[in-house]
């Protein structure tokens, strides 16, 4: 198993570019979720989903869009890029159940946005 | 809401040494508590969670974490510290609903004095 997969690995946008982080994860975990993690902060929810069809918001969801349309994927899109999303993005996966079942934590992005 | 604090932002020990990493947390009902371990340039590995039962938690690499729930306290230990724990450390908690959402503290940078 690949476990969770991100891509790409860097990226460096201007201010009002848009992109599409990827994540996808090959465990039949039924939920996924987005966190980004800023020196000092510690990581935070951006957005997740409990399975495909269904997404919902996280501590920080604006400017971030995502969607899951299958099992396997769940995409984080950056319509307009600032600044302030200058971070290292972080998918994660787990089975559905419990609340104490573990993350699977992909290795990350690392996005700048000049 | 739930909350995590992490006390110490940097902790150095000697190799041999005790390792200690102090987190507190915040919740309104019995909390399940995590704590994950991130080597450099790569995503989140969980070392050990409490759920229930058993308050003194044995995780993977030799770390323990007692629960105390009078102090709201999840303290990480290692009786003896290797050079590969260089690394960072974040405390987390989850919520009681059916997605697991974390929530993060700050997390605490670990270095290994030779």
């Amino acid at each position: 198993n690949a476990g969770v997969t991100q891509t790409p690995k860097f990226q460096v946008l201007k201010t009002g570019q848009s992109m599409t982080l990827q994540c996808a994860q090959d465990m039949n975990h039924e939920y996924m979720s987005w966190y980004r993690q800023d020196p000092g902060m510690g990581l935070r929810l951006i957005h997740y989903s409990v399975g495909a069809g269904i997404t919902d918001q996280g501590e920080v969801p604006n400017g971030y869009n995502v969607s899951r349309s299958t099992t396997e994927d769940f995409p984080l899109r950056l319509l307009s890029a600032a600044p302030s999303q200058t971070s290292v993005y972080f998918c994660a996966s787990n089975r559905q159940g419990e609340p104490y079942n573990e993350q699977f934590f992909g290795p990350g992005t690392r996005l700048t946005v000049l | 809401a739930q909350s995590v604090t992490q006390l110490g932002s940097h902790v150095s020990v000697s190799e041999g040494a005790l390792v200690l990493l102090r987190c507190n947390y915040s919740s309104s009902v019995p909390p399940y508590l995590f704590w994950y371990v991130q080597y450099p340039n790569q995503g989140l590995q969980l070392l050990l969670k409490y759920t229930t039962g058993a308050t003194l938690v044995k995780g993977i690499n030799g770390f323990e974490a007692e629960f105390k729930k009078s102090e709201t306290s999840f303290h990480l230990t290692k009786p003896s510290a290797h050079m590969s724990d260089a690394a960072e450390y974040f405390c987390a908690v989850s919520n009681l609903q059916g997605a697991q959402k974390l929530v993060f503290g700050q997390g605490t940078r670990l270095t290994i004095n030779p």
